[in-house]
C-alpha cells in the first residue's frame, strides 16, 4: 500500500531533550517535506527537500533540523525542544515540487514538549 | 506571507444541501490546491487547478478560480455527513525557481448536519 508512514505517533517530552520523528515513504517520490499545524494557523512549512541531500528552509525552520540521505527517509530532529514546539506535525511527499501535483500526507505526530 | 486566507472559517449545512468555501491569496501563483482534513488527520488530496485554468470537477467536487481576483472556490454538492470536515486551500506561488513551496491557508470547517 502507498503510504507515508510517521513514527512515533504520540510524543510526550521534556524541554532540551533531543528527539527524533522519523518519516518513511514508500512510493519513490524525490520531494519530501514537514509541516507543522497549530489551532488558528494553519499548516506552516518548517524545511522540504527536493532530492537526496538536497533539503531548503520553509517557513518556519527555527529549532529544527532534517537531514536526507535516503531518498525515502526525511528525519525531523529538534535539537533542544521547547515549549512553543508542542504541535502537531506532518510529513509529506510528492513526485514532483509541492505545487506540480498531489502532496500524500502521513498520519500525523503529536507532539508536546513540557 | 503568500498564505492564502479561507471563508468562511466555519460552516454547518444540512445534508444533501450543496457547499460553498472560499480561498483568497496575495501572488501570482502557478497552481492551487484543495486539501481535505479529517480530525487531527493527515489531509487528503482532492484537487489541483492550474492558474491558466478557471474551472474543474472532480465527482461532487466543483473547483473555480479567478486569478484577475486571486480568489477560488471550492463546491460540495449534495453534502453527505461524511464530507464533515476542515477544508484547506494551498498554493504555489510563482517564484520562478519551481514549485518547491505550498503556503496553506486556515481552513474552513464544515459540518454537515445529516
Amino acid at each position: 500500500e502507498a503510504q507515508v508512514t510517521q513514527n512515533p505517533r504520540y510524543l510526550i517530552t521534556v524541554t532540551g531533550k533531543k528527539l527524533t520523528v522519523t518519516c518513511s515513504q514508500n512510493m519513490n517520490h524525490e520531494y519530501m517535506s514537514w509541516y507543522r499545524q497549530d489551532p488558528g494557523l494553519g499548516l506552516r512549512q518548517i524545511y522540504y527537500s527536493m532530492n537526496v541531500e538536497v533539503t531548503d528552509k520553509g517557513d518556519v525552520p527555527e529549532g529544527y533540523k532534517v537531514s536526507r540521505k535516503e531518498k525515502r527517509n526525511f528525519p525531523l530532529i529538534l535539537e533542544s525542544p521547547s515549549p512553543n514546539q508542542t504541535s502537531l506535525y506532518f510529513c509529506a511527499s510528492s513526485f514532483a515540487g509541492a505545487g506540480s501535483g498531489e502532496q500524500f500526507f502521513g498520519p500525523g505526530t503529536r507532539l508536546t514538549v513540557l | 506571507s503568500q498564505q492564502g486566507e479561507e471563508d468562511p472559517q466555519a460552516l454547518s449545512i444540512q445534508e444533501g444541501e450543496n457547499a460553498t468555501m472560499n480561498c483568497s491569496y496575495k501572488t501570482s501563483i502557478n497552481n492551487l490546491q484543495w486539501y481535505r482534513q479529517n480530525s487531527g488527520r493527515g489531509l487528503v488530496h482532492l484537487i489541483l487547478i492550474r492558474s491558466n485554468e478557471r474551472e474543474k470537477h472532480s465527482g461532487r467536487l466543483r473547483v473555480t478560480l479567478d486569478t484577475s481576483k486571486k480568489s477560488s472556490s471550492l463546491l460540495i454538492t449534495a453534502s453527505r455527513a461524511a464530507d464533515t470536515a476542515s477544508y484547506f486551500c494551498a498554493t504555489d506561488y510563482d517564484s520562478g525557481a519551481g514549485s518547491y513551496q505550498l503556503t496553506f491557508g486556515k481552513g474552513t470547517k464544515l459540518s454537515v448536519i445529516p
